[in-house]
């Protein structure tokens, strides 16, 4: 029973460029969460999904930042136009229930570590 | 004010001692409660949930105390691999989804 995947496990981006992180829910989990880490900080949420639909992004950064869980295939959280400041671990978390029932129990991924040039 | 704020560490204690971390939280609405574990560059990975009646698994015991918005965890008997990042989370509910609330974590270094 594979985990959380996510890839790539580092992705390196020159300023300007776009950054596409791809994570694949355990088997059975229709849940998905985005969490960015910052060096030295806490994980901070930033968005929730369920298939095809974004049920709470208000963690997202207004502008560059998209996610997508569709039908088919993995999560995609999405970078435009990287900046210095976007450098940092993204972890991805998946779970079976919806966020609002108990205990929700998340089950995260390795992460994507984004270095920006 | 952080939702969720713990002692940064780092503790250092000897092999085979107790330790123990705190946190508190700010939203009187939370509603379920989390201890993970971080190593370094990895994921976190769940530790154990808190309930109000206290619970323990093997070395590891998690209070809560819902009046004092305080959480605890206690590791007897440490390991050296127990040597990690130790992280406090708080589940909300607003609206039809809820979200977790990491604290910055207090970091654990077990020595010989």
């Amino acid at each position: 029973n594979a985990g959380v995947m996510q890839n790539p496990r580092h992705l390196v981006r020159r300023r300007g460029q776009e950054a596409r992180l791809r994570c694949s829910p355990m088997k059975g989990h229709s849940h998905v969460y985005w969490y960015r880490q910052l060096p030295e900080e806490g994980l901070k949420f930033m968005v929730y999904l369920q298939k095809e639909n974004i049920i709470d992004e208000s963690g997202m950064p207004k502008e560059r930042f998209s996610a997508e869980f569709p039908k088919e295939g993995p999560s995609i959280l999405r970078i435009q136009q990287v900046v210095r400041g976007d450098s940092a671990a993204y972890f991805c978390a998946s779970s079976p229930l919806p966020s609002s029932e108990n205990p929700n129990e998340q089950f995260f991924g390795p992460g994507t570590r984004l270095t920006v040039l | 004010r952080k939702e969720v704020e713990q002692d940064p560490g780092p503790f250092n204690v000897p092999e085979g001692a107790t330790v123990a971390f705190n946190c508190t939280y700010s939203n009187s609405a939370s509603q379920s409660f989390f201890w993970y574990r971080q190593d370094c560059r990895k994921e976190p990975k769940l530790l154990m949930s808190v309930y109000s009646s206290g619970n323990e698994d093997g070395r590891f015991t998690a209070q809560l105390n819902r009046a004092s918005q305080y959480i605890s965890l206690l590791i007897r008997d440490s390991k050296l691999s127990d040597s990690a990042t130790y992280l406090c989370v708080v589940r909300r509910t607003t609206g039809t989804a809820s979200k977790l609330t990491f604290g910055t974590g207090t970091r654990l270094q077990v020595t010989l």
